[in-house]
């Protein structure tokens, strides 16, 4: 177990249809990733908070946001939803010091209908 | 753009060789990071890689970092079933951007 939570871990939903996945970092950790993992795409980085601000942007479409609230949790919309978004979404955490890696939460598997 | 490759991208072995994963990247990085990923699950942090000639060993597993080549390594050592994952090599760019570019993975089976 690496700290890190999500909710929820499935999701069914329709096209054109919005989402919000949910992550909470490991206590103490202040960036927040958000990685997809698709099987044409492979592991994709999505997009980085740092403390509530936005740090780093990917290959993030622009019918997906995010934030970061001030308890830290994250949250990743995704919005007008299309059958390409099926996917696998990870949220990973690190404390942004030294020698620490990134610790990925369990996953949103997301499906769309 | 960064790149990452890794090679093989499957490895089928029997229980008791050996054998080396390999991760290309194409452009600076001061961090290289392994990986393992069961099917259906999430990723376990393997090893993490911070400078030139960094060697980590954990159990059956080695990782390796020259980063004048541009090049790390994953020994497996005497390979048994419970190593049979998909191992990802990947990379940041530095303090302030450590959001990682990952490889396309490796899938080992490690047959009886």
């Amino acid at each position: 177990d690496s700290g890190v939570t999500q909710t929820p871990k499935h999701l069914i939903t329709a096209t054109g249809q919005r989402v919000t996945l949910r992550c909470s970092p490991r206590s103490g950790d202040l960036s927040v990733y958000w990685y997809q993992q698709s099987l044409d795409q492979g592991l994709q980085f999505l997009i980085q908070y740092y403390n509530g601000e936005e740090r780093a942007k990917g290959n993030i479409l622009e019918r997906f946001s995010a934030q970061q609230f001030p308890d830290l949790h994250s949250e990743l919309n995704l919005s007008s939803l299309e059958l390409g978004d099926s996917a696998l979404y990870f949220c990973a955490s690190s404390p942004e010091r030294g020698t620490d890696t990134q610790y990925f939460g369990p996953g949103t598997r997301l499906t769309v209908l | 753009e960064l790149k990452v490759e890794q090679n093989p991208l499957f490895l089928s072995m029997q229980e008791g060789k050996n054998y080396t994963i390999y991760c290309n990247y194409s452009t600076t990085s001061d961090r290289l990071y392994w990986y393992r990923q069961d099917p259906g699950k999430s990723l376990e942090s393997l090893f993490v890689l911070l400078s030139n000639g960094a060697v980590k060993q954990e159990g059956r597993l080695m990782a390796s970092l020259d980063t004048k080549a541009r090049l790390s390594t994953l020994h497996i050592t005497a390979a048994v079933h419970d190593l049979s994952a998909t191992y990802f090599c990947a990379v940041d760019r530095g303090p302030g951007r450590r959001a990682l570019t990952f490889g396309s993975g490796t899938r080992l089976q490690v047959q009886p």
